[in-house]
């Protein structure tokens, strides 16, 4: 059975320049969350989709966004990308819907974006 | 606003040790707790979860202890291989979010 896949592997990108991570799910899997793990802050939340629909979002700025399509892939935009925003974005799926779920997160491998 | 601490924040220790990794919680109102291993430039991998109605749960050489009423949980990892070597991370689910430590970086030396 194939993991959660995340693309690309890295991006780099200029300030104030747009940038779009994917994520596909574990087949079955409905929710998917993204988090973000930034030099020296940690591992935070930032979104949580559950069919096609944002349940949750972290402590983030309204130019991070995103969305779930059909088939339950996810995407993170970043608008306007400033030089904190470098950081390895992971991308986690669940078969139950919600943190608060017994089911736990399978994480991607991430994807690295960097901002010059 | 839960926080969540994890101690010590580097260990180094030679093969054959059984260790402890501490992970502490402000909130004590959690709805469960996961210990994942993060490896270089990779995602998480879910170790351990335990249910805020568990005491404790075993993998192979690790187990996991929670104590909900302190705030606290152990990571216990028993005869460490080199393979151990990793960054360990504690999360909690508490008001519908997860919240994670900032890890423990583990060192096992042949």
């Amino acid at each position: 059975e194939a993991g959660v896949t995340q693309s690309p592997t890295h991006l780099i990108k200029t300030r104030g320049q747009q940038a779009t991570l994917r994520c596909s799910p574990i087949s079955g899997h409905t929710s998917v969350y993204w988090y973000q793990q930034a030099l020296g802050l940690g591992l935070q939340f930032l979104l949580w989709y559950d069919e096609g629909e944002e349940r949750n979002r972290g402590n983030f700025p309204p130019r991070f966004s995103g969305r779930q399509f059909p088939n339950y892939s996810s995407e993170l935009n970043v608008n306007a990308l400033e030089l904190e925003d470098s950081a390895l974005y992971l991308c986690a799926s669940s078969l139950e819907a919600g943190l608060l779920s017994t089911d736990t997160q399978y994480f991607g491998p991430g994807t690295r974006l960097t901002v010059l | 606003k839960q926080e969540v601490t994890q101690i010590p924040a580097a260990l180094s220790v030679p093969e054959g040790e059984n260790l402890v990794l501490n992970c502490s919680f402000t909130d004590s109102a959690i709805y469960n707790l996961q210990w994942f291993r993060q490896d270089p430039g990779k995602g998480l991998t879910s170790l351990l979860l335990i249910q805020s109605s568990q005491r404790e749960q075993t993998s192979g050489r690790l187990n996991a202890s929670l104590d909900k009423s302190s705030g606290r949980s152990t990571l216990y990892i028993a005869a460490s291989q080199p393979g151990d070597s990793a960054t360990y991370l504690c999360a909690v689910v508490s008001g519908s979010r997860l919240t994670f430590g900032e890890g423990t970086q583990l060192t096992v030396n042949p």
